[in-house]
């Protein structure tokens, strides 16, 4: 069965420090999709990525970056030089490769930048 | 840049009530979803819309929920008789027909609130 758990439940550090969030996912199937999503106070969900399971290359946009393991079942998310901004709940999720399957989503960990 | 919209952004209403949540999902895809997010939790997968039927659905979507797409733009959430536990965000996301684009584009969500 898919699953997937954010042991971090809260985080909080200091701005400009970095901060990894750590994402491990279970699925039975060698085809599948992993996203980050983040959810301000607002509480839209704001797509952050999508990586399919065969594209291990790690990713970096701006002050994120995103490190997937498939050896260890492992997506973490990393944000450098962090900013009071990026306060958020932020949700990792799979979804199998089949065209129109669901997203099962993390229990997402809140992360707080102090100023 | 296309996106899904939804409407209300927050309904209030009272128990034994129905209620309808309106999606408008992106003109081309052919993919519909919606999720349910209680406050404070994950997000949860609760139905998954195609070709005119449901394709899967959750445990959550007992016998007091129902889809529809009555025409060609809207895709709606029924909630026949709400009871306090209703009370949450639900999202509505769309996705292309094909697999190599796959993506669900997630709506701003509208917040029910049952009293």
């Amino acid at each position: 069965a898919q699953k997937v758990t954010q042991a971090q439940t809260e985080i909080s550090v200091v701005e400009k420090e970095d901060v990894t969030l750590d994402c491990v996912y279970e699925t039975r199937d060698t085809t599948y999709y992993l996203f980050w999503y983040k959810q301000p106070p607002s509480g839209e969900l704001v797509f952050l990525i999508r990586r399919n399971s065969f594209d291990e290359q790690n990713e970096i946009s701006g002050r994120y970056s995103w490190n997937f393991q498939k050896s260890t079942s492992s997506f973490n998310f990393t944000i450098t030089a962090s900013q009071v901004v990026d306060s958020a709940v932020y949700f990792c999720a799979l979804s199998e490769g089949v065209r129109d399957d669901k997203i099962i989503f993390g229990k997402g960990t809140r992360l707080h930048i102090l100023p | 840049e296309p996106e899904v919209t939804q409407t209300p952004s927050h309904q209030v209403t009272q128990m034994g009530q129905e209620v309808i949540l309106r999606c408008v999902p992106i003109s081309n895809h052919l993919y519909f979803y919606w999720y349910r997010q209680i406050l404070g939790q994950k997000v949860e997968f609760l139905v998954s819309f195609y070709n005119n039927e449901i394709s899967e659905k959750s445990e959550i979507f007992d016998d007091q929920f129902s889809v529809e797409r009555p025409d060609g733009s809207n895709f709606t959430l029924k909630i026949r008789s709400t009871k306090l536990e209703d009370s949450a965000m639900y999202f509505c996301a769309s996705s292309e027909a094909l697999a190599e684009s796959y993506e669900q584009y997630f709506g701003p969500g509208t917040r029910l609130t049952v009293t």
